[in-house]
């Protein structure tokens, strides 16, 4: 997972405040994705993004989330009015493509704690 | 409703045992891959299964995804206490003009000296 950077990799807010997650995606890949894990559990997709465009956010929840991959600079999932149960880990994965069976790389991920 | 599962949840063995892990769904995939993430890091690719029947090996462990291209398991022989990880399945559903790909909840391996 040498590559995709995640930043910060730890963040604590308050409740009803902002979080701002960022992730530089490997060098060339033009690809993100975004997941979320709690305690003990696999990865829940989140969203996918390719550069400017919001390709499925089928798994983002509509309300105070929202994600965007601009054509400069890295990916951000931005969280509004944070609530307790947002606290996880949030990972973001890069490709070069999506062509059949690319292979995604994962960041460090962002561990977010709302207190 | 969780489009893969795996078994068991929990495995916890002693160093030199060999252990079996499996990862199951209704659903066809075009591809499945297996990571390991260890505690406070993002998950690591271990291997890619593309064919029916196909096996892969990566040194003690054995990878082989189903005829039906719906299931794989994952065999380690002799395990390590470096073998200790989250390991977690991932299906490429090609629903549609893209690859979506989903994970499976996991197995948690303890691997005691």
């Amino acid at each position: 997972n040498a590559g995709v950077m995640q930043n910060p990799r730890h963040l604590v807010r308050r409740r009803g405040q902002e979080a701002r997650l960022r992730c530089s995606p490997m060098k060339g890949h033009s690809h993100v994705y975004w997941y979320r894990q709690l305690p003990e559990e696999g990865l829940k997709f989140m969203v996918y993004l390719q550069k400017e465009n919001i390709i499925d956010e089928s798994g983002m929840p509509k309300e105070r989330f929202s994600a965007e991959f601009p054509k400069e600079g890295p990916s951000i999932l931005r969280i509004q009015q944070v609530v307790r149960g947002d606290s996880a880990a949030y990972f973001c994965a890069s490709s070069p493509s999506n062509g059949r069976n690319t292979e995604a790389f994962f960041g460090q991920g962002t561990r977010l704690t709302v207190v | 409703t969780q489009l893969l599962e795996q078994s068991p949840q929990f495995l916890s063995i002693q160093e030199g045992e060999n252990l079996t892990v499996y990862c199951n769904s209704s659903s066809v995939f075009s591809s499945l891959q297996w990571y390991r993430q260890e505690p406070g890091e993002g998950p690591v690719l271990l291997v890619t299964v593309v064919t029916g029947g196909e096996v892969k090996k990566l040194k003690r462990l054995t990878f082989q995804f189903g005829d039906a291209r719906k299931d794989s398991s994952l065999h380690i022989t002799a395990a390590q206490p470096g073998d200790t990880g989250l390991y977690l399945c991932a299906g490429d559903l090609r629903e549609t003009s893209y690859d979506k790909v989903i994970f499976g909840p996991g197995t948690s391996l303890s691997v005691i000296p």
